[in-house]
């Protein structure tokens, strides 16, 4: 089925441990961005791509590292993960940039202990 | 910079009333209008939207019309069903942008 996944949908980290958080669409979108949500903050930017190669910070990109080396993948790296970074990650795709609909995947449940 | 600004939740109804939830924005120019919903255990997926002023979107039974005196897009529906509980974000974006801004979400329950 189209969309987007993500994986692992699950991951319980120890504090300083690094993991990467993966994400691929199969929609040929160019835009893909990441984003956490946290109880009563909504969704907050993390970092976003506008198509292979690029890609720039959101609202809180402090902590984590994205790199887009194909137009299908978006890998989100926690370099030391900290208690602070517990919470849901969304990945979400677009055609482009712009007034698009995003197509977001499934979420991934992270906790650091 | 641009915003947008949701009434806080929870907000539970029974079946069949009537709801709104309202959401307002502050941006410059005309920015399109976005509502998703997230049902339990799931990503969020496009509710309904609408790209200029006085248009109105809808979909399964809901509605939101873009009113730029006002700047809100309040989201609207008849009569809702126990299957209608979810999370329920606003959102806007530019044309011109690289960022989708979204509101804090409303979380809406519906007693049988």
């Amino acid at each position: 089925n189209a969309g987007v996944t993500q994986t692992p949908k699950f991951q319980v980290l120890k504090t300083g441990q690094s993991m990467t958080l993966q994400c691929a669409q199969d929609m040929n979108h160019e835009y893909m961005s990441w984003y956490r949500q946290d109880p009563g903050m909504g969704l907050r930017l993390i970092h976003y791509s506008v198509g292979a190669g690029i890609t720039d910070q959101g609202e809180v990109p402090n902590g984590y590292n994205v790199s887009r080396s194909t137009t299908e993948d978006f890998p989100l790296r926690l370099l030391s993960a900290a208690p602070s970074q517990t919470s849901v990650y969304f990945c979400a795709s677009s055609y482009s940039t712009g007034a698009n609909v995003l197509t977001f995947g499934a979420g991934s449940r992270l906790t650091v202990l | 910079g641009d915003s947008v600004t949701q009434m806080e939740g929870p907000v539970t109804l029974s079946e069949e009333a009537f709801l709104t939830i309202n959401c307002t924005y502050t941006a410059t120019g005309y920015p399109s209008l976005f509502w998703y919903v997230q049902y339990p255990g799931e990503g969020l997926q496009l509710l309904l939207k609408a790209t200029k002023a006085d248009d109105k979107g809808s979909n399964k039974g809901f509605e939101a019309t873009y009113r730029k005196e006002t700047t809100s897009f309040h989201l609207e529906k008849g009569s809702v069903q126990v299957s209608d509980s979810a999370v329920y974000f606003c959102a806007l974006s530019h044309s011109s942008a690289s960022k989708i801004i979204f509101g804090s979400g409303t979380r809406l329950s519906i007693r049988p």
